[in-house]
């Protein structure tokens, strides 16, 4: 069964604290993706990847940076967390199907 | 400019009737389309999709819909269930686009007892 996990479903944290989200698949996929999901705005992409060590940026990179060292993991970065930050965050990944397959989010609040 | 448009935010529907979700999409690139479903606190499910070849996908009580030709596709539902009560959202691919999908804003449904 498909597998995306995330380290965790919720966190705060304080403005200009470095962040780390870490996802996980366990399904050997080549694409791994962030997204964040705010109302109203539906999913924006954030960063993706298509192999180790590769990455692009989505339509919203600014405040973020990515690593991906292995194949099953996939990190989202905030350098200097700030309040407009706050959000959901998605990771999925997807193989040559493009079927994105999704972790269950984590929640990130910035005071 | 929104590329994939769900023009519902919302949508309210009796439980055993017909639930029909529509998405239009600006790009005669888009060669994929996906329909995914997503409850409160938790990531998208995947739920059904159709290849631009085709103009019906069936799964169980879940049909996708395409009209290329309108640039139009529509989910529908039959019978609803309360536990059907989300938000879903529409997605397409361009062939040769790193394979990035291309997200609407979703539709919440309501399926009322």
């Amino acid at each position: 069964d498909v597998k995306v996990t995330q380290s965790s479903r919720y966190l705060v944290k304080r403005t200009g604290e470095k962040v780390f989200l870490e996802c996980v698949q366990d399904m050997d996929h080549e694409n791994m993706f962030w997204y964040r999901q705010d109302p109203g705005l539906g999913l924006r992409l954030i960063y993706f990847s298509y192999d180790v060590k590769m990455k692009e940026k989505g339509d919203i990179p600014e405040g973020y940076s990515v690593s991906r060292e292995k194949k099953e993991r996939f990190s989202l970065i905030l350098e200097s967390a700030s309040t407009n930050q706050t959000s959901m965050y998605l990771c999925a990944s997807s193989s040559a199907t493009d079927t994105q397959y999704f972790g269950p989010g984590t929640r990130l609040t910035v005071l | 400019d929104q590329q994939v448009k769900q023009n519902s935010p919302s949508l309210s529907v009796q439980e055993g009737r017909i639930s029909i979700l529509n998405c239009d999409y600006t790009n005669s690139m888009f060669d994929y389309f996906l329909w995914y479903k997503k409850y409160p606190a938790e990531g998208p499910t995947f739920l059904i999709s159709i290849s631009s070849i085709k103009d019906k996908n069936e799964d169980g009580r879940f049909t996708v819909f395409l009209n290329k030709s309108a640039k139009h596709l529509s989910l529908h539902i039959v019978p609803s269930q309360p536990g059907d009560s989300a938000v879903y959202f529409c997605a397409a691919i361009r062939a040769g686009n790193n394979r990035k999908l291309i997200w609407g804003l979703g539709t919440s449904l309501a399926v009322n007892p």
